[in-house]
């Protein structure tokens, strides 16, 4: 089974940047890179995802490493709707099986 | 925008008894996934779907467990016999063909075992 491994927590002041790392050490050549965040009470949502090259979207930005056995969340402004656990996780690259989650990173936001 | 949904929100069973979880995911998507989070832990994958079987199943997935989509729409998720340990959140997905998109999960239903 994919082995992804995260920090148990973090915290950062509002309004700042925030860098959420991840270790891929089991990651094959072709796994994709997901992250996911999830609110108490809820399902987990999708932030962004990526196989190689860093990607950009409107909620945050993911750099990889080169070798593919980390990657970092970016949220570059943080708000206190940001306070949530954070996932990251490997997809398998044959039909979308298998999203396999990281132990999570709970993020706190000082106001 | 497009919601997965799932019902109950929550299901209280006997142990030894047999639960039904139910999911109604988004209409143009081709994947089906359940994971479930067992209280302050990680979420785990269970088993993924794809054009009528199963495609990707953990070992949690043992021969207690089975999935069904029985009319196009629904996707649900069998207990036949359930156990204390079986009382977690049990969270369904559904996502597009191909890697270009992420999953939509639901807001889960918490199974109590009792």
């Amino acid at each position: 089974d994919a082995k992804t491994t995260q920090p148990n927590s973090m915290e950062s002041n509002e309004e700042e940047p925030v860098h959420l790392p991840c270790n891929h050490s089991t990651i094959s050549g072709t796994d994709y890179i997901h992250w996911y965040r999830q609110l108490p009470s809820q399902g987990p949502e999708y932030v962004i995802h990526g196989l190689t090259s860093n990607v950009n979207n409107r909620m945050a930005s993911l750099a990889i490493a080169e070798d593919r056995k980390s990657s970092t969340l970016i949220l570059h402004r943080a708000t206190l709707r940001d306070a949530a656990v954070y996932y990251c996780g490997d997809q398998i690259n044959f039909g979308n099986e298998k999203l396999t989650f990281g132990t999570g990173t709970r993020l706190t936001i000082i106001p | 925008e497009p919601e997965v949904t799932q019902t109950p929100s929550h299901q209280v069973t006997q142990m030894g008894q047999e639960v039904i979880l139910r999911c109604v995911p988004i209409s143009n998507h081709l994947y089906f996934y359940w994971y479930r989070q067992i209280l302050g832990q990680k979420v785990e994958f269970l088993v993924s779907f794809y054009n009528n079987e199963i495609s990707e199943k953990s070992e949690i997935f043992d021969d207690q467990f089975s999935v069904e989509r029985p009319d196009g729409s629904n996707f649900t998720l069998k207990i036949r016999s359930t156990k204390l340990e079986d009382s977690a959140m049990y969270f369904c997905a559904s996502s597009r063909a191909g890697v270009d998109y992420g999953y939509t999960f639901g807001s889960g239903t918490r199974l109590t075992v009792v």
